[in-house]
């Protein structure tokens, strides 16, 4: 039982690159979001996906996708990555018995755009 | 926006001591609050739920005052271990709402 991993765990991206970040749970949750984290910021939702199926937008969803691939994968891509959004990127899952409450974070990716 | 506001620290303290934190939320109708452990350069785990009455867990005790809209956290008797940011996160929307994370209170335990 894994958890929740996160590929990659480093990358570096030059402005207007693109690259997908993907995310899996083994534990069987509906749930799953990604956030990023910045020096000095608490973490902030970008996106969430309540079920398979659906996708919604967080505080900051601007410069991002992201598709629930099936239960267990969630992908969040940057078409064109640019440097305000280097930072720390977060996937997370939850346990559907306790609604969102319990959320299970994967190692995350840093994440640098020069 | 909905704000979680929280002292950065960072507290020192000796092995032992007692350390309190406190955390502020800005919105009274957000239900249930949660505090997060994040040790450096890894992810945050859930360390405790905060609820109405209080909970405990060894030597962590987790305060909800709903009139005053501030959630504590005391750790007694410290441990090294203990050296962390702790993020405290409140829940909006009901159980299928989002959390709001705080940016964290650095604790670093001194030998």
């Amino acid at each position: 039982n894994a958890g929740v991993t996160q590929t990659p765990k480093f990358q570096v991206l030059k402005t207007g690159q693109s690259m997908t970040l993907q995310c899996a749970q083994d534990m069987n949750h509906n749930s799953m979001y990604w956030y990023r984290q910045d020096p000095g910021m608490g973490l902030r939702l970008i996106y969430y996906s309540a079920s398979e199926g659906t996708t919604d937008k967080g505080e900051v969803p601007n410069g991002y996708n992201v598709s629930r691939l099936n239960k267990r994968e969630f992908s969040l891509r940057l078409e064109s990555a640019a440097p305000s959004q280097t930072s720390v990127y977060f996937c997370a899952s939850s346990d559907p018995l306790r609604g969102r409450d319990t959320q299970y974070f994967g190692p995350g990716t840093r994440l640098t755009v020069l | 926006r909905k704000e979680v506001e929280q002292d950065p620290g960072p507290f020192n303290v000796p092995e032992g001591a007692t350390v309190a934190f406190n955390c502020t939320y800005s919105n009274s109708a957000s239900q249930s609050f949660f505090w997060y452990r994040q040790d450096c350069r890894k992810e945050p785990k859930l360390l405790m739920s905060v609820y109405s009455s209080g909970n405990e867990d060894g030597r962590f005790t987790a305060q909800l005052n709903r009139a005053s809209q501030y959630i504590s956290l005391l750790i007694r008797d410290s441990k090294l271990s203990d050296s962390a940011t702790y993020l405290c996160v409140a829940l909006y929307g009901g159980s299928q709402g989002n959390l709001i994370f705080g940016k964290g209170t650095k604790l670093s335990v001194k030998p």
